[in-house]
């Protein structure tokens, strides 16, 4: 079964850098996967697409402080320079023919 | 720029009809799969229901299979989910989100979301 595993929550100081881990199933190690942001009362907001080998392609206005690494079965988001309009949920995604599935999502709290 | 603009939602009782739509703007709607996400107060992004670019093939998660219908009229750049039967827990926030895919074959995979609306709220009162 295709299954994304987040931390609930993070937390890192304003100005610092942050990395948030998306772990796919492990039979599915190779899939990519995409990483969408949420601002509290906002909708999602596309942040990138992250391929098994690390490469990544951002979303429109996405700054350069998101980047997108990957390791095995896990997905990275690294979040650098922290601002506080960072402070959001961010989910993780993966798709197949007929399937679509998420994380559940990790709270980043901005200190 | 790529808009999507979903209609309001409202509160409906339990056993009750819902139709919502998502107003597409900005990029050639007839050359994109569009999907409906919903996320319940308090919780996370749940899938709901893709329609391919053409109508050729629909998906839905298999919560709302049955009691959803997804489609789209391309000519008005347009997006519609039906929700018959609606229950307690289909209360949520709606948005529709478009699909990466360009002219994605029927019975081919779907992508990410790369353009997501604001959403729309449904409230099933029991």
């Amino acid at each position: 079964q295709l299954v994304l595993t987040q931390s609930p929550s993070a937390s890192a100081s304003l100005g610092a850098s942050v990395k948030l881990t998306c772990t796919l199933s492990s039979e599915h190690s190779s899939y990519a996967i995409a990483w969408h942001q949420q601002q509290p009362e906002k909708g999602p907001r596309y942040l990138m697409k992250l391929d098994s080998d690390g490469s990544h392609s951002k979303g429109d206005g996405i700054p350069d402080r998101f980047s997108g690494s990957s390791s095995g079965a896990e997905r990275y988001l690294t979040i650098s320079s922290l601002q506080s309009e960072d402070e959001a949920d961010y989910y993780c995604q993966t798709w197949g023919t007929g399937i679509q599935v998420f994380g559940g999502g990790t709270k980043l709290t901005v200190l | 720029q790529v808009q999507l603009v979903e209609s309001e939602g409202g509160v409906v009782q339990s056993g009750g009809s819902l139709r919502l739509s998502c107003a597409a703007s900005g990029f050639t709607f007839s050359s994109y799969g569009i999907h409906w996400v919903r996320q319940a107060p308090g919780k996370g992004l749940e899938w709901v229901a893709f329609i391919r670019y053409d109508g050729s093939d629909r998906y839905y998660a298999d919560s709302v299979k049955g009691r959803f219908t997804i489609s789209r009229d391309n000519s008005k750049n347009t997006l519609y989910l039906q929700m018959n039967s609606l229950r307690a827990e289909d209360t949520a926030v709606y948005y529709c989100a478009k699909d990466w895919g360009f002219l994605a074959a029927a019975g081919t995979s779907l992508y990410y979301f790369d353009y997501w609306g604001q959403g729309t709220l449904v409230t099933v009162s029991s």
